[in-house]
């Protein structure tokens, strides 16, 4: 099974600041891999998907780069919106994985 | 517009039986597979398994094999999740969430459904 490791664990910025969150896969995912966002008490919300591709009415501050085994997810000017939990997760081959996700505090 | 509409929060006790649902509306129900993800208060995403409607062809976590079953209604358009002995260990909110039309998961969510397990 591929194991998906995302870091930071949890990070502390400032409205404005640039942010990038990294994923490593255990093995090549070819591009596979999706990004989401979590607000407290709500659902997930697919921010990009494969791993370059913004999702429809997701900000052009978000953007996600990466293939084979490094992938990454910057904010390029946080926002007071942004500070939520982010998670990747792979969509190569079954079963599917989540990483352990990242939690964007405010400094 | 795609919805997907979970059942109501369940407070159960351990050993009991629980079934719970996703009913969509929007779309073409058999054409698009449907992933059930658990979270635990306070902790990560899990991804459980999916389903495809059409054919009713599912894949499982291996943390998960045999520990819930998965199931989907062609008539009423609705999937389910279910256990046939629940743990405190269960206790957590499961979300259902549709792929895309490129099967990439996480399109669409549900609102979540939260499970207590409690004696």
């Amino acid at each position: 099974d591929v194991q998906m490791t995302q870091s930071p664990s949890s990070l502390s910025a400032s409205v404005g600041d640039r942010v990038t969150i990294t994923c490593r896969a255990s093995q090549d995912i070819r591009d596979y891999l999706g990004w989401f966002q979590q607000v407290p008490g709500k659902a997930p919300k697919r921010l990009i998907s494969p791993a370059s591709i913004l999702q429809s009415g997701v900000p052009s501050r978000f953007s996600g780069s990466g293939s084979g085994t490094e992938f990454t997810l910057t904010i390029s000017s946080l926002q007071p919106e942004d500070f939520a939990t982010y998670y990747c997760l792979h969509h190569d081959s079954y079963p599917l994985t989540f990483g352990g996700g990242t939690k964007v505090e405010i400094k | 517009e795609v919805q997907l509409v979970q059942s109501g929060a369940e407070l159960k006790k351990p050993g009991e039986s629980l079934k719970i649902s996703c009913t969509v509306s929007g779309y073409s129900f058999t054409n698009y597979w449907i992933a059930w993800v658990r979270q635990v208060p306070g902790k990560g995403l899990e991804w459980m398994g999916v389903i495809y409607p059409g054919d009713s062809n599912t894949r499982y976590s291996p943390s998960f094999q045999g520990q819930v079953t998965m199931s989907a209604d062609k008539s009423t358009t609705t999937a389910y999740l279910q256990w046939s002995s629940l743990k405190a260990s269960d206790t957590a909110i499961y979300y259902c969430a549709r792929h895309d039309v490129h099967q990439r998961p996480g399109e669409y969510w549900g609102q979540g459904t939260l499970v207590t397990v409690s004696s």
